[in-house]
């Protein structure tokens, strides 16, 4: 049962441009959601999260939108750079254990930013 | 500032063999997650550890357990290995508050033959 579903394998957008990727989560204890970047043979980078009582989170070039009522966020680059490229994971967690929960994460989503 | 240290970088394990794998946490962490990351899949949460216990766990079989050491470090251990237990292993540190503050090492890539 996946929890948490990034159901676009890849992406390829050009220089300058906007990428956007998608995120939907089925448990309805999930409560806080992060971005991951993965570059080959290096472990995750943390990009950026959002708590469930925003619908909204800025930093920079990126910015988090999370729909609670459809289960959805997305991850909004703009603009798009080349060092960009790399594959995406939307993870998400429960804070109601009252202590740091474990991270669900997606499949992953390629980012390929043309020139 | 060291981050997440993981050693071995890449093993390759015969089925049937036990393996260790070896963690250094991001100074300042003291809880410490292992994650698998199979090809073309996100990373699955094996267990989580922070004074020296296992606190949480994830659908994983008793073949893989874990260790952590007085300074946070961890260990994890998988043993009779099975050909699907090749994958890339990351290790995630964290400090106790500051919840969501998780580094990720480069991970150790493990080949079962």
């Amino acid at each position: 049962d996946q929890q948490v579903k990034q159901n676009s394998p890849s992406l390829s957008v050009q220089e300058g441009r906007i990428s956007i990727l998608n995120c939907d989560y089925t448990n309805s204890m999930f409560d806080y959601f992060l971005w991951y970047k993965k570059y080959p043979a290096e472990g995750p980078t943390f990009l950026i999260s959002i708590s469930s009582i925003k619908d909204k989170n800025e930093d920079g070039r990126f910015t988090v939108f999370l729909n609670k009522s459809a289960k959805h966020l997305s991850l909004h680059i703009v603009p798009s750079q080349p060092g960009d490229s790399a594959v995406y994971f939307c993870a998400a967690a429960s804070t109601y254990t009252g202590t740091a929960s474990k991270l669900t994460f997606g499949t992953g989503t390629r980012l390929q930013v043309t020139l | 500032d060291a981050g997440v240290t993981q050693s071995p970088t890449h093993l390759i394990k015969t089925r049937g063999q036990q393996v260790t794998l070896r963690c250094s946490p991001k100074s300042g962490h003291d809880t410490v997650s292992w994650y698998q990351q199979a090809l073309g899949q996100g990373p699955q949460f094996i267990f989580q550890y922070y004074e020296e216990e296992e606190r949480q766990r994830g659908n994983f079989p008793d073949r893989f357990s874990g260790h952590q050491f007085p300074n946070y470090s961890s260990e994890l251990n998988v043993n009779a290995l099975l050909l699907g237990d090749s994958a890339l292993y990351l290790c995630a540190s964290r400090p106790r508050t500051g919840v969501w503050g998780y580094t990720f090492g480069s991970g150790t890539r493990l080949t079962v033959v």
